[in-house]
């Protein structure tokens, strides 16, 4: 069963728009929330993180919002760019016991239209 | 900038040969991962090490093995390869510390099993 689901595999956006990515998340006990964009034949680079203490996290164009009541994440990307279109993975983790290691998300693919 | 480096790029490999895909890191990162990911699914932990000397398995059972004789080295070896081998091998590392420390992948091994 998949503890990190990001339900939409694509998303397309204008230029210059807001792109709103979303996670959601079964397990209470995770502590830490990731972003991380994977272009084509590349690895996947960090790109913003979010502790349970806080429920939003910002840097430059990128703001993540995390609703625990909810367990849910969302990442906004604001103003959209062209050079931002990659597939964007959602992970999570804990201290301790299974949650120790990094969950990924199937991940969502974004394309910025120009 | 992440120095971490995977080889080969592209492997394409008859059935029953052995296969060593090599992972060197830069950073003097204890921590180091590998993932076996599908297209259009999450990345799957398989095997991770929290130092030299240390290796344990992932979430996704897997028939390669890998082995951390130097910090900055992290080969997986598959002795026998098969066609459900395929997939794309990415490799990490990151800093010690809390399990929310970034991760940084290379760009990855395609493997194909014919």
């Amino acid at each position: 069963d998949q503890q990190v689901k990001q339900n939409s595999p694509s998303l397309s956006v204008q230029e210059g728009r807001i792109s709103i990515l979303n996670c959601d998340y079964t397990n209470s006990m995770f502590d830490y929330f990731l972003w991380y964009k994977k272009y084509p034949a590349e690895g996947p680079t960090f790109l913003i993180s979010i502790s349970s203490i806080k429920d939003k996290n910002e840097d430059g164009r990128f703001t993540v919002f995390l609703n625990k009541s909810a367990k849910h994440l969302s990442l906004h990307i604001v103003p959209s760019q062209p050079g931002d279109s990659a597939v964007y993975f959602c992970a999570a983790s804990g201290y301790g016991g299974a949650t120790n290691k990094l969950i990924f998300g199937t991940g969502t693919l974004l394309a910025v239209q120009p | 900038e992440a120095d971490i480096y995977q080889t080969p790029r592209y492997l394409v490999i008859g059935t029953g040969k052995k296969i060593t895909l090599e992972c060197s890191q830069t950073m003097g990162h204890d921590k180091m991962y590998w993932y076996q990911q599908d297209p259009g699914m999450e990345l799957h932990l398989i095997h991770y090490s929290y130092g030299v000397n240390s290796t344990e398995k992932g979430d996704l059972s897997s028939e390669s093995t890998v082995s951390r004789i130097r910090t900055e080295h992290f080969p997986l070896t598959l002795e026998s390869a098969r066609p459900s081998h395929t997939s794309q091998y990415l490799c990490a590392s990151s800093a010690a510390g809390p399990p929310n420390q970034p991760q940084h992948f290379g760009d990855g091994t395609r493997l194909s099993i014919l």
